[in-house]
C-alpha cells in the first residue's frame, strides 16, 4: 500500500492567516483527494487534486478558500486561506491508484495521518 | 444521490463480547464500492476492507467479518471477541465506479464510536 506523509502534523494559527498543507506519497498515484474532518464529525471531500490541471471542488468548497496544487503524481498541497475558527479541523490527504486496464475498478483508498489545524 | 447511514452513534461492550456495526447505503449506480475504516484515538484512518457491488460473498479476516446484502443495501461489520484495542470510531464509506462522475470519491457515514471495556 502507498505510504502517505503530511506536513505539518498539527498547527495553531491566527485568524486571517493562511496555512499550506503538504501531502507526499512514496509512489505515483492516479488520484489524490483532500478531505476535512471537523471536530466530532465525519469526513467530507473538499476536492480532487488533478495532476496538471485545476482541482475539482465539491459543493460548498471554492478555490479561493482552498487552493490546491498537484505538480506531479506524488505530491499535492492544500492551502486553507484567510482562516477563521470554523476552519479548525483535521485535513486529510487520500490517494487511490487505479492502474490502467483495471476495468474501472476502484482500488483501496489510503489516507495520510492528517493535519490537525486549530484556528484561534 | 449517494448516502451512507450509520444509525448507531455509540456502542459500548465488555471485552470478549461480539459486536455488529450497521451500515446502510443508497446509490443509483449499479457498480459501486463499499469500505470500512477504523479511526483510533490517535486520529489516523486505517483501511479495513473494500467490497465491490458484484461480490456479495461474506468476508472474514481474523476476528473481523463483513456481511454484504444488496437486497437490504447493507454492509455490516462484526467484531468477534472484542478487545480493548478495538475501541475506535468506525466509518463505512461508499464510492462509485469510473462509470460515474463520482469515481473515487468516498461518501462517509457519520461513524460509530465503539468502546470496549475491560
Amino acid at each position: 500500500s502507498a505510504v502517505i506523509s503530511q506536513k505539518p502534523s498539527r498547527d495553531i494559527c491566527q485568524r486571517g492567516t493562511s496555512l499550506t498543507i503538504q501531502c507526499q506519497v512514496d509512489s505515483q498515484v492516479t488520484m489524490m483527494f483532500w478531505y476535512r474532518q471537523q471536530p466530532g464529525q465525519s469526513l467530507t471531500l473538499i476536492a480532487t487534486a488533478n495532476q496538471g490541471s485545476e482541482a475539482t471542488y465539491e459543493s460548498g468548497f471554492v478555490i479561493d478558500k482552498f487552493p490546491i496544487s498537484r505538480p506531479n503524481l506524488t505530491f499535492s498541497t492544500l492551502t486553507v486561506s484567510n482562516m477563521s475558527p470554523e476552519d479548525s479541523s483535521i485535513y486529510l490527504c487520500s490517494v487511490e491508484d487505479s492502474p490502467g486496464g483495471s476495468g474501472g475498478a476502484v482500488d483501496e483508498q489510503f489516507f495520510g495521518p492528517g493535519t490537525r489545524l486549530t484556528v484561534l | 444521490a449517494q448516502k451512507v447511514t450509520q444509525a448507531q452513534t455509540e456502542i459500548s461492550v465488555v471485552e470478549k463480547e461480539d459486536v455488529t456495526l450497521d451500515c446502510v447505503y443508497e446509490t443509483r449506480d449499479t457498480t459501486y464500492y463499499l469500505f470500512w475504516y477504523k479511526q483510533p484515538p490517535s486520529g489516523e484512518l486505517v483501511f479495513l476492507i473494500r467490497r465491490n457491488s458484484f461480490d456479495e460473498q461474506n468476508e472474514i479476516s481474523g476476528r473481523y467479518s463483513w456481511n454484504f446484502q444488496k437486497s437490504t443495501s447493507s454492509f455490516n461489520f462484526t467484531i468477534t471477541a472484542s478487545q480493548v484495542v478495538d475501541s475506535a470510531v468506525y466509518f463505512c464509506a461508499l464510492s462509485a465506479s469510473w462509470l460515474s462522475s463520482n469515481t473515487g470519491k468516498l461518501i462517509f457515514g457519520q461513524g460509530t464510536t465503539l468502546q470496549v471495556k475491560p
